[in-house]
């Protein structure tokens, strides 16, 4: 079993629906959650991190995080199709503060 | 703010070759990852540098290797190159303060 499961998609839905990337992972220990968006042959950007339970919103962007089911999401409103592209969630934790990833979902949202 | 670069963009190898990627961290980051991506994956952990030193290893064999310098710069150095080497090699800086890391624009390296 995979430390950090992700559904990989693809995922395809029309301009302004809401969409919503999850992830599960099975290791206790990570401390903090993070979403990165990346787009083809670029480097991941940093969407959204936490550190804790519950909601962390960003303009159209929410992060949900379950310490105690281990589930994490990110809600993306109003999608438009400039949102196409990759998300990896990214958990951390432990003195190395290493990153383990999901395996991404790919996007694509419909004009 | 600068934030992290890497080069080259772009690199074909031979099987067998050695190669060398480079890496700037952002200002103010003390701390380098490095991450191999594989097609349709997700970023694998290479190793990490603080303070010039190694600081966590992932699963990767020792032909694997790296540097971080005063400056923060760092390399990545892998020997012997094989097939399944090939992939998009991530730099990643970050504070020790704060687990969040920044990624620059990654290294696609192609082995032939």
């Amino acid at each position: 079993q995979k430390e950090v499961e992700q559904d990989p998609g693809p995922l395809s839905v029309p301009e302004g629906a809401i969409v919503s990337l999850n992830c599960t992972y099975s290791n206790s220990a990570f401390q903090y959650f993070m979403w990165y968006r990346q787009y083809s042959r670029k480097g991941p950007e940093l969407l959204m991190y936490t550190y804790s339970s519950g909601n962390k919103e960003d303009g159209r962007f929410t992060a949900q995080v379950d310490k105690s089911s281990k589930y994490i999401s990110l809600f993306i409103r109003d999608s438009q199709p400039s949102d196409s592209a990759t998300y990896l969630c990214a958990l951390g934790g432990g003195s190395a503060r290493q990153l383990t990833f999901g395996s991404g979902t790919q996007l694509t949202v419909l004009p | 703010e600068t934030g992290v670069t890497q080069s080259p963009t772009h690199l074909i190898k031979t099987r067998g070759q050695q190669v060398t990627l480079r890496c700037s961290s952002q200002s103010g980051h003390n701390t380098v990852s490095w991450y191999q991506q594989a097609l349709g994956q997700g970023p694998q952990f290479i190793f990490q540098y603080y303070r010039e030193e190694e600081n966590g290893r992932g699963n990767f064999p020792p032909r694997f290797s790296g540097l971080q310098f005063p400056n923060y710069s760092s390399e990545l150095n892998v020997n012997a190159l094989e097939l399944d080497d090939s992939a998009l090699y991530l730099c990643a800086s970050s504070t020790t303060e704060q687990g969040v890391a920044f990624f620059g624009q990654g290294t696609r390296l192609t082995v032939v």
